[in-house]
């Protein structure tokens, strides 16, 4: 199956401080990706969704200045949580879907190993 | 929108035995149902998946089951494996649309 790469695998940070996370499909074109919260024996819950190219799409609830989404290019989008604060904790994790190549649908996504950020 | 239920929450067996989970949903336009796997601290991991012009497709240990009409669809784990032990996600959704997920089962496999 494709790869999705994520870094850093874990950070701490102090509060007020802005953290960036990458997240990179090494081996297709990801013409959308997704970040995703989850909380401790949870479930994912989609913050944004981000097409190549184009200003990304933020479920409802999520902050958009809060957490800057850019997708650069087809391989490479980045979530930088602004300010963070100690309730941003959370294991953050992308996904990434390319179109037909390869034998894949447009439905098949592929997760990023995820990202644990503390905010102290 | 989308509403993906999952059941049961946990489930327990015998190395060796069977495991099934399942789920329903709630929008007839869903046509893609994939399965994860999730081990703890790390990133969910496609197991299998169904399309909606397929009622079951198998791989090995692992099978899925699609019901249009009653709009459930089930995950089959057979001769389970203590390293089958993680938390296994369902998923609904349309053509190139965003997933709903299920709550997940947190699946122990007892040796």
């Amino acid at each position: 199956g494709a790869v999705v790469s994520q870094h850093p695998s874990r950070v701490i940070c102090k509060s007020g401080t802005s953290v960036k996370i990458e997240c990179r499909s090494l081996d297709f074109q990801a013409t959308t990706m997704f970040w995703y919260r989850q909380f401790p024996k949870q479930s994912l819950m989609l913050m944004a969704t981000s097409n190549e190219g184009s200003k990304a799409t933020y479920e409802q609830g999520v902050e958009k200045d809060k957490f800057l989404i850019n997708h650069a290019s087809l391989t490479l989008s980045t979530l930088t949580v602004t300010s963070a604060h100690p309730e941003d904790s959370s294991f953050y994790i992308c996904s990434a879907r390319g179109g037909l190549a390869g034998g894949r649908s447009y439905n098949e996504q592929f997760f990023g190993p995820g990202t644990r950020l503390t905010v102290l | 929108g989308e509403n993906v239920e999952q059941h049961p929450s946990t489930l327990s067996v015998q190395e060796g035995d069977s495991a099934v989970i399942k789920c329903t949903y709630s929008d007839s336009a869903s046509n893609y149902f994939p399965w994860y796997k999730q081990e703890l601290g790390k990133g969910p991991q496609l197991i299998i998946d169904i399309r909606s012009n397929v009622g079951e497709k198998k791989d090995q240990r692992i099978a899925v089951t699609l019901n249009k009409t009653a709009k459930h669809f089930s995950l089959h784990i057979t001769e389970t494996q203590p390293e089958d032990s993680a938390v296994y996600f369902c998923a609904a959704s349309k053509e190139a649309g965003k997933s709903t997920f299920g709550d997940g089962t947190t699946l122990t496999v007892k040796p």
